[in-house]
């Protein structure tokens, strides 16, 4: 059953271009987190925020931006677009806390720089 | 940083063979993590197996069990007898308190009915 919902499931475009990803939670979770993951399946952290606070930014580049208008929501735009962001971005969330931090995670938006 | 060593994929067993994926952690940010296997099934998106936040406490579900071992600093994931339906990418992962998940790089199991 799915509880954390990412729009779109693919994305295709050009290099230079901008674009957004969405993702929201019905978890009643207050920390949501985006993963990029690629093409040798790596999965590595590039932000986490806390209600509604950044607390985790992985060594991003800084045409990606993350943005959270509350708790349930926290998207990613990423400005001018560049070859090497081709992956798939994941989008998590999980209550704060050392014993409560299991993250449950979105299917995936699949990004495709050409 | 935080770092997670796993057994490198793809691993192919034959049904209702024995499996241990290995996984050892190293972590820096904190000196106990809690620990973490996903899999990832064809077709579906990643979904917690287990997880274990105290050390020498043994975490199972599905059929798989795995320990977290500190003076070892490992978390291999068992499975007594495999099926066709195990046939996934497993990802063993470390987490500390909650700011990120560091995974290992995943291994592919095949399992052969």
């Amino acid at each position: 059953e799915t509880a954390v919902f990412q729009t779109p499931n693919y994305h295709v475009t050009q290099v230079g271009n901008e674009v957004s990803f969405n993702c929201k939670q019905t978890l009643g979770h207050d920390t949501m987190y985006w993963y990029k993951q690629d093409s040798k399946k790596l999965l590595k952290i590039m932000f986490s925020y806390n209600n509604k606070q950044l607390i985790v930014n992985e060594t991003v580049p800084r045409r990606f931006s993350p943005q959270s208008s509350d708790k349930a929501h926290l998207n990613l735009r990423i400005k001018s677009v560049e070859p090497e962001d081709s992956a798939v971005y994941l989008c998590a969330s999980s209550f704060w806390g050392a014993n409560q931090d299991t993250q449950y995670f979105g299917p995936g938006t699949r990004l495709l720089v050409l | 940083g935080d770092s997670v060593t796993q057994t490198e994929g793809p691993v192919t067993v034959s049904e209702s063979e024995s499996l241990i994926i290995n996984c050892t952690y190293s972590a820096t940010s904190i000196a106990y993590p809690n620990l973490f296997w996903y899999v990832r099934y064809p077709g579906e998106g990643l979904q917690l197996l287990l997880k274990v936040i105290t050390a020498g406490q043994k975490g199972s579900s599905r059929g798989f069990e795995a320990t977290y071992n500190k003076e070892t600093t490992s978390f291999h994931l068992q499975k007594a007898s495999v099926q066709e339906s195990d046939s996934a990418v497993y990802y063993c992962a470390l987490s500390n308190m909650g700011y990120k998940l560091t995974f290992g790089t995943g291994t592919s199991l095949l399992v052969d009915p």
